[in-house]
């Protein structure tokens, strides 16, 4: 089984701050890691993957996340903080290799303030 | 345009009633994912399709059920509808391994 905890379910940064979003996992098998974004009224969109090989992920929109197997993270980061970050993101797990069912973590909203 | 096909994008129904929200993956995508996003519960997995069969159940009412036609689209039939049923009902698609397209959604509001 499968599931990821995200801390914090609201992180506020000003425009121009680090971003850092936690996301910390557990699996009875190598994960797959995800974090999508949602902004309002729309659907998820993938930010970017990890799927067992370079360890640090570079996604879309500037974002990127290390996967740390010691400590069970996966962690979204992002340099400096933009208006338009502003969204709900998605930590999220699967199993591994093949159609596997995707567990989603409680999502975090982030503000970005001017 | 995600190229996953959800409609109707909005919906709103009487307690009592049966709805059917149905979903076209993306292209070359075999497995299909429905999911209820609602503010207190968060994204729920219902149920997944593969090539037409079911492949994984998650916490899905019975009172809810799916389908995955030959053309792969899949339609998810809510029925007996009640208050706390209205959420966003979310369809995915994924290729293997690949992680999942969304669909922008169908919310329903249940009064």
């Amino acid at each position: 089984a499968q599931s990821v905890t995200q801390l914090g379910s609201h992180v506020s940064v000003s425009e121009g701050a680090l971003v850092l979003l936690r996301c910390n996992y557990s699996s009875s098998v190598p994960p797959y890691l995800f974090w999508y974004v949602q902004y309002p009224n729309q659907g998820l969109q993938l930010l970017l993957k990890y799927t067992s090989a370079a360890t640090l992920v570079k996604g879309i929109n500037g974002f990127e996340a290390e996967f740390k197997k010691s400590e069970t993270s996966f962690h979204l980061t992002k340099p400096s903080a933009h208006m338009s970050d502003a969204a709900e993101y998605f930590c999220a797990v699967s199993g591994g290799r093949g159609y596997q069912k995707v567990t989603f973590g409680i999502g975090t909203k982030l503000q970005v303030i001017p | 345009d995600s190229g996953v096909t959800q409609t109707p994008k909005h919906l709103i129904t009487a307690t009592g009633q049966r709805v059917t929200l149905r979903c076209s993956p993306r292209s070359g995508d075999l497995s299909v994912y429905w999911y209820q996003q609602s503010l207190d519960q968060g994204l729920q997995f219902l149920i997944q399709y593969y090539n037409g069969e079911e492949r994984a159940k998650g916490n899905i009412l019975e009172r809810f059920s799916a389908q995955q036609f030959p053309d792969l689209h899949s339609e998810l039939n809510l029925s007996s509808l009640e208050l706390g049923d209205s959420a966003l009902y979310f369809c995915a698609s994924s290729a293997q391994g690949g992680g999942y397209t969304f669909g922008s959604g169908t919310r329903l509001t249940v009064v």
